[in-house]
């Protein structure tokens, strides 16, 4: 099945810089792979996400880039604010028994510093 | 748009004794999740339902934990009995997209800490 890592696992960056999450992921066949930002005490919502026929893709201050050959992707966030203080959750989509299981991993803890 | 409703929000029981969570999903939504969020970790799949048949209970530890959806709208996750080990978050979504390949609406969880 897909196992998930994400480095590093916590974060702390000033206000106005980019802050970049790489996850790994194991199994070729994964095909989805979506970000999730769950603040202290709410639930995961989603962000952004890519599928394995794209390279990358980009929402306003947000982009994820995908390295299928390295099986790895990152979610890159410029101009930090402090609203983007959160965890962070990469996840993957691959088949398993006939079905497709999304896989997070164990969250990146983002801290932006005023 | 009502969100994916969750009940109740926070749990005490003691240890071998039972709980039971309700999930009520975005209408129209047929496929349906139970995650369990341990602090410090990424969601973990317990079960996934498509309308009332269950697709993926794998990683579901049946000798204690129970789910289900029988009129393929709002479903119940039953533990008995409960472990020190299940204090947990539990995380209830739902998805218009059937394959896991679409967004997740997750509900507020149930938050779940057994003594």
């Amino acid at each position: 099945g897909e196992n998930v890592e994400q480095h590093p696992s916590t974060l702390s960056v000033q206000e106005g810089d980019s802050a970049v999450i790489k996850c790994t992921y194991s199994d070729s066949a994964s095909n989805y792979f979506p970000w999730y930002k769950q603040e202290l005490g709410k639930r995961p919502q989603l962000i952004i996400d890519i599928r394995s026929n794209v390279g990358e893709k980009k929402d306003q201050r947000i982009a994820v880039t995908l390295n299928k050959t390295a099986k790895h992707f990152s979610l890159h966030i410029t101009e930090t604010q402090p609203e983007d203080s959160a965890v962070y959750f990469c996840a993957g989509t691959a088949p398993r028994d006939g079905n497709n299981r999304l896989a997070f991993g164990k969250g990146n803890q983002v801290v932006v510093i005023p | 748009e009502a969100g994916v409703a969750q009940s109740p929000r926070y749990k005490i029981i003691e240890k071998r004794q039972s709980v039971a969570f309700w999930c009520n999903p975005i209408s129209g939504h047929a496929t349906l999740y139970w995650y369990q969020q341990i602090l410090g970790q990424g969601p973990k799949l317990l079960i996934q339902f498509q309308n009332n048949g269950v697709v993926d209970d794998s990683q579901l530890p049946k000798d204690r934990f129970s789910a289900e959806r029988l009129k393929g709208v709002d479903s119940t996750l039953k533990i008995q009995p409960a472990k020190l080990e299940d204090s947990a978050v539990y995380l209830c979504a739902s998805s218009f997209v059937s394959d896991s390949t679409g967004e997740l609406f997750f509900g507020e969880g149930s938050r779940l800490t057994v003594l």
